[in-house]
C-alpha cells in the first residue's frame, strides 16, 4: 500500500506570491491534518480535514487555508507569503476520526520564501 | 495537550543503548507516540503506547509509560549509526498531535 504522497517536494516563492501544497492520503484514509515543521517553532498542527470538512483549526492566520476533496486528497494554500512561512509542511492521514487513529505522515514539502 | 517536553541532545556510542524522556501534559491522551526524523524526511512513525500500559516491546525498541508522573521513554537496544536522527514524542488531544522539539540522537562509533 502506497503511503502519504506530497507534490511539490520542494517550492521556491517570493514575499507577496501564493502556493498551493497537496496531498494524497494512505488508500482509505479519510482523515488528513496539516503540520508546519521550523527550526524555531517546531511541529505545529494547521488545521484537519475529514469528509471535505475542516474539524479543526491551528493557531494559523486566515492566510493558511485548506481543502479536501471527495476523494480525500487535500491541499493548503498559503496567501501573501511571508519570510516566516519558510518551512516543511507535513501532511498526515489516518483511516478515520477517532482519538486511536494513528496518523502516518508524508515525506513533506519544503517551502521557501525569498 | 500543549507543552511537551524533550531533552534536545543524546549522544551515544554504538551498540549502546540510548534513553530519550518526554513529559507531557494531557492526562487524557488515549495514545502516545514516538515518531523519528532522518535529515530532509519527513516524520516516520516508530512505535506508539495506550495509555493503560505501562510497557510495549517492539523489536529494538521499548516503550515505558508512567502515567503518575506523566513520563514517557524510548529506549533502543544496541544503537546503530543508522539510529541517527531526531526522535519525537507526541500526544493526540482533540484529534491533534502535539509534538516536543524533539530530541537529536547522535551515535558515535
Amino acid at each position: 500500500k502506497a503511503g502519504v504522497t506530497q507534490t511539490p517536494r520542494y517550492l521556491i516563492k517570493t514575499r507577496g506570491q501564493q502556493v498551493t501544497l497537496s496531498c494524497s492520503p494512505i488508500s482509505g484514509h479519510r482523515s488528513v491534518s496539516w503540520y508546519q515543521q521550523t527550526p524555531g517553532q517546531g511541529l505545529q498542527f494547521l488545521f484537519e480535514y475529514f469528509s471535505e470538512t475542516q474539524r479543526n483549526k491551528g493557531n494559523f492566520p486566515g492566510r493558511f487555508s485548506g481543502r479536501q476533496f471527495s476523494n480525500s486528497r487535500s491541499e493548503m494554500n498559503v496567501s501573501t507569503l511571508e519570510l516566516g512561512d519558510s518551512a516543511l509542511y507535513l501532511c498526515a492521514s489516518s483511516r478515520q476520526r477517532k482519538p486511536t487513529d494513528t496518523q502516518y505522515f508524508g515525506p513533506g514539502t519544503r517551502l521557501t520564501v525569498l | 495537550g500543549e507543552d511537551v517536553e524533550q531533552s534536545l541532545f543524546l549522544s551515544v556510542r554504538e551498540g549502546d543503548s540510548s534513553v530519550i524522556n518526554c513529559t507531557y501534559t494531557d492526562s487524557s491522551s488515549t495514545y502516545l507516540y514516538w515518531y523519528k526524523q532522518e535529515p530532509g524526511a519527513g516524520l516516520q512513525l516508530l512505535t506508539y503506547i495506550f495509555s493503560n500500559m505501562d510497557m510495549k516491546q517492539d523489536q529494538r525498541l521499548t516503550v515505558l509509560l508512567n502515567k503518575k508522573d506523566k513520563h514517557l521513554s524510548l529506549r533502543i537496544a544496541d544503537t546503530q549509526t543508522g539510529d541517527s536522527a531526531i526522535y519525537f514524542c507526541a500526544e493526540v488531544g482533540d484529534y491533534k498531535l502535539s509534538f516536543g522539539a524533539g530530541t537529536t540522537v547522535t551515535v558515535r562509533a
